[in-house]
């Protein structure tokens, strides 16, 4: 079975640009998250989503966006790029319900780098 | 607020010698636990994970852990390492309802012929 997939794999953009990141969650997934991850750290999250719905949000500001759609896949916005935009983000899945919901399988993440 | 500690940046064993990483988390409730691993320039594969039960916890890999209330821990370990083991490893806290998973700063481990 495929995994957690995402798009791009690596992106470069410039300050004030905007960005859309791609994931596509295991099949019978409803449940997506999103963390970003920089450089020598943990993941940090950022978004979860289940059924369409946000379920829970991170400390990041307003800049970042996201949606789930009626397939379960998910797009992450950033708008006005910052230097310190730059990492890796990470999109995670889960089944969404009961105590397996708890467990998250990760992409292997888009590379951003923002110049 | 949920917190993970990993008290060692880096560590470097042999190859064939044993390994124990630590983790220390603090959780008001029962902390669902995780160990991910994560190569070079590539996501995290999810280890282990502890939700209730038999402390001991087998994984992976050959990767086991243990949870420890008493200490506020979970700790990894592996009887005997491989060269392919060198990656940076995360502990992960997470509890029931919780929308994230709490990660810590992982520990890089180097393996050494």
């Amino acid at each position: 079975d495929a995994g957690v997939t995402q798009s791009p794999t690596h992106l470069i953009k410039t300050r004030g640009q905007h960005v859309t990141l791609r994931c596509s969650p295991i099949s019978g997934h409803k449940s997506v998250s999103w963390y970003q991850q920089v450089l020598g750290q943990g993941p940090q999250f950022i978004f979860q989503y289940y059924e369409k719905e946000e379920r829970g949000r991170g400390n990041f500001p307003d800049r970042f966006s996201a949606r789930q759609f009626p397939n379960y896949s998910s797009e992450l916005n950033v708008n006005a790029l910052l230097l310190g935009d730059s990492a890796l983000y990470l999109c995670a899945s889960s089944l969404g319900v009961g105590l397996l919901a708890e467990t998250q399988y990760f992409g292997p993440g888009t590379r951003l780098l923002v110049l | 607020a949920q917190s993970v500690t990993q008290p060692d940046i880096h560590i470097t064993v042999s190859e064939g010698a044993s390994l124990e990483l630590r983790c220390n988390y603090s959780y008001g409730a029962t902390p669902y636990l995780f160990w991910y691993v994560q190569s070079p320039g590539q996501g995290l594969q999810l280890l282990l994970k502890y939700f209730s039960g038999d402390t001991l916890v087998q994984g992976i890999k050959g990767f086991e852990a243990e949870f420890k209330r008493s200490q506020s821990s979970f700790n990894l370990r592996k009887p005997s390492v491989h060269w392919s083991d060198a990656a940076e490893y995360f502990c992960a806290v997470g509890g029931f309802g919780l929308r994230a998973l709490n990660f810590g700063k992982g520990t890089s481990l180097l393996v050494t012929p």
